[in-house]
């Protein structure tokens, strides 16, 4: 079956801190990754994407490359700021036999703090 | 471009009753997708509909259900509320079925009491 495996957290860094959030999936078929971020009462927001390995997904400094032979989508960033304090979702679609299921696989989240 | 709305945000039932949650997509999109996020279970898919068709299903009991209208936006109900639907009620619309990109809405904060 599909699953997502993160990190618990939750993680606290000092502002201009390295970040790095595990992610590891299991897919039947050729998945699409994601990364989703959700700050305090609202939606989810689309951080960044792959859609085949070796792919890297990038947005607003943060970064996630699709390694295939580790299942690995691994989220990091340099520098991180105190507003980038969220809970991150980790995330599949999978794909087989060219046609995507259409639904997301989530992991549980990892609440990021940022202190200043 | 208008992103994914939903309405109510906030909802407070009693047990027993039932309730209905709209989603409307961002314009030219023409799935949803429903999901429900709790501290205990996380996020987990309840149904897509496409062509005002349901095309997928999560595990839920049939208490859950929706629906699609011609203009793509969508409605979940929930009969005969437990405690335990007590969740965010998150919308996602996705320019077509399988397309990997969804766009969340904000959210509908349904208590159960």
């Amino acid at each position: 079956g599909n699953s997502v495996t993160q990190m618990e957290g939750p993680v606290t860094l000092s502002e201009e801190a390295f970040l790095t959030i595990n992610c590891t999936y299991t897919a039947t078929g050729y998945p699409s990754l994601f990364w989703y971020v959700q700050y305090p009462g609202e939606g989810l927001q689309l951080l960044l994407k792959a859609t085949k390995a070796d792919d890297k997904g990038s947005n607003k400094g943060f970064e996630a490359t699709y390694r295939k032979e580790t299942t690995s989508f691994h989220l990091e960033k340099g520098s991180v700021q105190v507003s980038d304090s969220a809970v991150y979702f980790c995330a599949l679609s999978d794909r087989i036999r060219g046609s995507t299921l259409g639904r997301l696989y989530f992991g549980r989240g990892t609440q990021l703090t940022v202190w200043p | 471009k208008a992103g994914v709305t939903q309405t109510p945000r906030y909802l407070i039932k009693t047990r027993g009753q039932q309730v209905t949650l709209s989603c409307s997509p961002i314009s030219g999109h023409r799935s949803v997708s429903w999901y429900q996020q709790t501290p205990g279970q996380g996020l987990q898919f309840l149904f897509e509909y496409f062509s005002e068709t349901q095309r997928n299903k999560g595990n839920f009991p049939g208490r859950f259900s929706g629906r699609q209208f011609s203009n793509s936006r969508s409605e979940m109900n929930v009969s005969t509320l437990e405690l335990g639907d007590s969740a965010l009620y998150l919308c996602a619309s996705s320019l077509e079925t399988g397309y990997y990109e969804q766009y969340f809405g904000p959210g509908t904060r349904l208590t159960v009491t």
